[in-house]
């Protein structure tokens, strides 16, 4: 059973602070990472994605990998209310006939 | 970056009542769709991986005489909910992804509600 785990929140962090969100995988074949971040009422758009272990930086968010430990996170410096949200780590082995797994979200909250 | 439409965006079925929901990748050749349902507050919902031309492959515990699927070209992807009741009122989303690529592009979902 291919699992992903994520601590449902909410998270709540102050505007301008540094929100961290964890996610934790089963599969150790997988290979491709994302992070999809889904605002009420809305459908997950993408904001990430990450193969190789490390950090990687895009504006305010860098996503880290960790595939000995199995562990994927993703950091959102400066905090804004607008980032308030549910954030899904997305999970998957590469190759076309795979199926990503998705993680249940966590339900972020940055106040003002 | 790639753009997935999704069509309508809200429809109201009467009890009893079949509705198709579109999916279609505006800027790209689809070769794989998938259909998710989130009920409100609830993750993300696997119901069927569709690959063009062929049969979609539904998940354990989803009705595939109750959502039809068909992936006629590399660029549609239709879900029939067909005898639509209340217990069928949920957010259905589609996403596709490119043949070669990872990612997965999501449609902005349709609103269906079963009286």
């Amino acid at each position: 059973q291919k699992e992903v785990e994520q601590n449902s929140g909410p998270l709540s962090v102050p505007e301008g602070a540094i929100a961290s969100l964890n996610c934790t995988y089963s599969d150790r074949g997988s290979q491709s990472f994302f992070w999809y971040r889904q605002y009420s009422g809305k459908s997950p758009e993408l904001i990430m994605s990450i193969y190789s272990n490390g950090d990687k930086e895009d504006g305010r968010f860098t996503a880290q990998l960790n595939k000995a430990s199995q562990y994927v996170s993703l950091l959102i410096r400066d905090s804004q209310p607008s980032d308030s949200a549910t954030y899904l780590c997305a999970v998957k082995r590469a190759g076309g006939s795979y199926i990503p797994t998705f993680g249940r979200g966590t339900s972020l909250i940055v106040h003002p | 970056g790639a753009v997935v439409s999704q069509h309508p965006s809200r429809v109201i079925c009467k009890s009893g009542t079949s509705v198709k929901i579109e999916c279609r990748s505006l800027d790209f050749q689809a070769t794989t769709m998938f259909w998710y349902r989130q009920f409100p507050k609830q993750s993300l919902m696997l119901m069927a991986t569709s690959n063009e031309g062929s049969k979609a492959t539904y998940e354990q515990g989803v009705e595939k005489d109750k959502f039809l699927i068909n992936h006629a070209s590399l660029t549609l992807s239709t879900l029939t909910v067909t005898s639509a009741h209340p217990e069928d009122s949920s957010f259905y989303i589609c996403s596709a992804v490119s043949g070669g690529e990872e990612t997965q592009y999501f449609g902005p979902g349709t609103r269906l509600l079963g009286l």
